[in-house]
């Protein structure tokens, strides 16, 4: 069952670090969004990538946050100089083509010390 | 206005109950609305989606879309323990459109 696929399913990071979240679609799949979940919201989106394409990144922060999803490999969400605040639960999700439905990953917990 | 909007509940009712969940949305330009369930600590799970008004049907989930007063509901029928989640309800659009959430009612159901 090739569902999406997230690592690391947790990651501490200290203030200031650098956080990197991989992303794996679903087979078949070549639509990737991302999502933040912060405790007592909902789910926000971020940012929408196909193959060497940002389509949409309406949702991201403009500074700090940066994403790409290359030819080969994983989507990858970047977090320079990780803050308190970027604590939180991240969703990758993705579609087929033309697909409206959006399938999700287990999340990556991001605990910013 | 938010556009989407969840009772965050929590909501309990005891095993077998018939259970509604509701949402309200402020923009028509949508055109899709799902609901996913989401246990503690893991990923969203699809449970439903529809495209236009009226019922769609699956299993003991039926999930409703009214436009006219945009209003979106789902119903568990003989509901489970199984079923103690969070319920998320969003809307979309076309291939490719972020979808927008609402930030999910907490259902507990008790044997």
């Amino acid at each position: 069952n090739a569902g999406v696929m997230q690592n690391p399913r947790h990651l501490v990071r200290r203030r200031g670090q650098e956080a990197r979240l991989r992303c794996s679609p679903m087979k078949g799949h070549s639509h990737v969004y991302w999502y933040r979940q912060l405790p007592e919201e909902g789910l926000k989106f971020m940012v929408y990538l196909q193959k060497e394409n940002i389509i949409d990144e309406s949702g991201m922060p403009k500074e700090r946050f940066s994403a790409e999803f290359p030819k080969e490999g994983p989507s990858i969400l970047r977090i320079q100089q990780v803050v308190r605040g970027d604590s939180a639960a991240y969703f990758c999700a993705s579609s087929r083509e033309g697909g409206e439905t959006q399938y999700f990953g287990p999340g990556t917990r991001l605990l910013v010390l | 206005q938010k556009e989407v909007e969840q009772d965050p509940g929590p909501l309990s009712v005891p095993e077998g109950a018939i259970v509604s969940l509701n949402c309200t949305y402020s923009n028509s330009a949508f055109q899709y609305f799902m609901w996913y369930r989401q246990y503690s600590r893991k990923g969203p799970e699809l449970l439903m989606y529809t495209y236009s008004s009226g019922n769609k049907e699956d299993g003991r989930f039926t999930a409703q879309v009214d436009k006219s007063s945009k209003y979106i509901s789902l119903f568990i029928r003989d509901s489970q323990p199984s079923d103690s989640a969070t319920y998320l309800c969003a809307k979309g659009g076309q291939a490719g459109t972020a979808l927008i959430f609402g930030k999910g009612t907490t259902l507990s159901v008790s044997s």
